[in-house]
């Protein structure tokens, strides 16, 4: 069974960079064909696709976040991480991470339980 | 960009009744339509993928169809642990997403 865990501060102060990371258990980075991302929700609205990577290579920022997104992996502890860099109010949301297939097959089948992150001073 | 604009934004639904939940395409993207379930304070959870499959350990209450661009997840006898919101995703194109707006099933 597949597992994904986010952790990080829950405060983000304005301006600042929102660093997010996402424990996985149950698959490997080395040798899963599966892609890693981040889906964020506002409160009260929907789903919003941040970004995915494959294999350390970034496959998908979102254009919307105007390139203040950092994803990366670490293979020798199974984890991967968001970096959003220059936050206001408009991120405040609960991220998840996931975990979906390649082009074609990319719906999600895992995801995480989600983290609120509030940006506020 | 595909848009997908999910009808009604709320359905009102008695429990035992039928509930029939749409999601356009504002373009083709064959079958590839997924549908998950949100209830408050949980993760999405996958119910449907490739339009009518459905996700291991969903009820069979479940189903998913397709006509053209036009994708109905239908809900044959709601129980109580099924009102909950509900989003599709289209995945032919890349990148994924996006969502729709979803649907709320409410308790009539």
């Amino acid at each position: 069974q597949v597992h994904l865990q986010e952790s990080g501060p829950g405060l983000v102060k304005p301006s600042e960079t929102l660093s997010l990371t996402c424990n996985v258990s149950g698959d490997s980075f080395r040798t899963s064909p599966y892609f890693w991302g981040w889906i964020r929700q506002p409160p009260g609205k929907g789903l919003e696709w941040i970004g995915s990577i494959y294999n350390s290579e970034i496959t998908y920022d979102n254009p919307s976040l105007k390139s203040r997104v950092t994803l990366s992996v670490d293979t020798s502890t199974n984890q991967f991480s968001l970096k959003l860099k220059s936050v206001t109010a408009a991120d405040t949301a609960v991220y998840y991470c996931v975990r979906h297939g390649a082009r074609g097959y990319s719906y999600v089948d895992y995801w995480g339980q989600g983290t609120l992150v509030t940006v506020s001073s | 960009e595909i848009i997908m604009t999910q009808s009604p934004a709320t359905l009102s639904v008695s429990a035992g009744e039928r509930a029939t939940l749409s999601c356009r395409a504002s373009q083709s993207v064959s079958r590839n339509v997924a549908w998950y379930q949100q209830k408050p304070g949980q993760a999405p959870r996958l119910l449907i993928y490739g339009a009518s499959t459905r996700a291991t350990g969903i009820p069979a209450r479940f189903s998913g169809s397709v006509s053209g661009t036009d994708f109905t997840l239908t809900i044959s006898s709601l129980q109580s642990e099924d009102f909950a919101i509900y989003y599709c995703q289209q995945y032919n194109n890349w990148p994924p997403g996006p969502f729709g707006q979803g649907t709320k099933v409410e308790i009539k």
